[in-house]
């Protein structure tokens, strides 16, 4: 099966950096995703990683190492917006889809305080 | 602007009655999900379908149901609806086919938030 941890939540102020780990667990890898959730919101993508190495983009940065099954997601510069619950997301093998289907952690909740 | 489209937003149902919620996009997606998620919580896959006539059951188990006659409309039906079902439903797509990062953005609707009384 498939398994993902990521802590339950992170608090940090206005302008500090935080990081969000993602360790996984699972058979036929394709790739790791990071979406955003707002209270009462829907998750929207933010990266995706299918090869080691770290992917940027503007304030938010991913990284992935895939001989340690680990990620995580940067957060720069922290606005009070950025409070949401981030999720890691795992690409793995399926039977029904030669691309896998994704498999999501529990959410790490962003707390930022001014 | 979204581009799937979920209706109702909020729903207050009692129990025993049927509903169905509405899942549409108008991506031409092929690949379509129903996630259920409490507040704070994980999103659980309780269906999804491949295309057209493809439906198949998630991970956690779900006593709804699912049709995809069309490619755009993925509705999911619930026959009696008991408290236990209160949760957010959401629904996904994305098109397979196009391989690397594209295939790995899934994009949610708003969300339908069921409470059965």
């Amino acid at each position: 099966g498939q398994s993902l941890e990521q802590p339950s939540e992170v608090t940090a102020v206005e302008g500090a950096i935080v990081q969000i780990n993602c360790t996984y667990q699972t058979s036929g890898f394709y790739g790791l995703s990071w979406y955003q959730q707002h209270d009462g919101g829907a998750p929207t993508f933010l990266s995706y990683n299918a090869l080691d190495g770290l992917e940027e983009t503007g304030r938010f940065s991913s990284f992935l190492s895939r001989s340690d099954s680990y990620g995580y997601l940067l957060l720069q510069e922290l606005q009070m917006k950025d409070s949401a619950s981030y999720f890691c997301a795992v690409r793995a093998s399926d039977r029904g889809s030669t691309l896998g289907r994704l498999y999501f952690g529990r959410g790490t909740q962003l707390t930022v305080w001014p | 602007e979204a581009d799937i489209y979920q209706t109702p937003r909020y729903l207050v149902i009692g129990t025993g009655k049927k509903i169905t919620l509405e899942c549409s996009q108008t991506m031409g997606h092929d690949k379509m999900y129903w996630y259920q998620q409490d507040p704070g919580m994980e999103l659980h896959l309780i269906h999804y379908s491949y295309g057209v006539n493809s439906t198949e059951k998630g991970d956690l188990s779900s006593e709804s149901t699912v049709s995809r006659i069309r490619t755009e409309h993925f509705p999911l039906t619930l026959e009696s609806a008991r408290p236990s079902h209160t949760s957010q439903y959401l629904c996904a797509s994305y098109a397979s086919g196009t391989g690397g990062r594209g295939a790995n953005v899934l994009t949610f609707g708003a969300g339908s938030r069921l409470t059965v009384l």
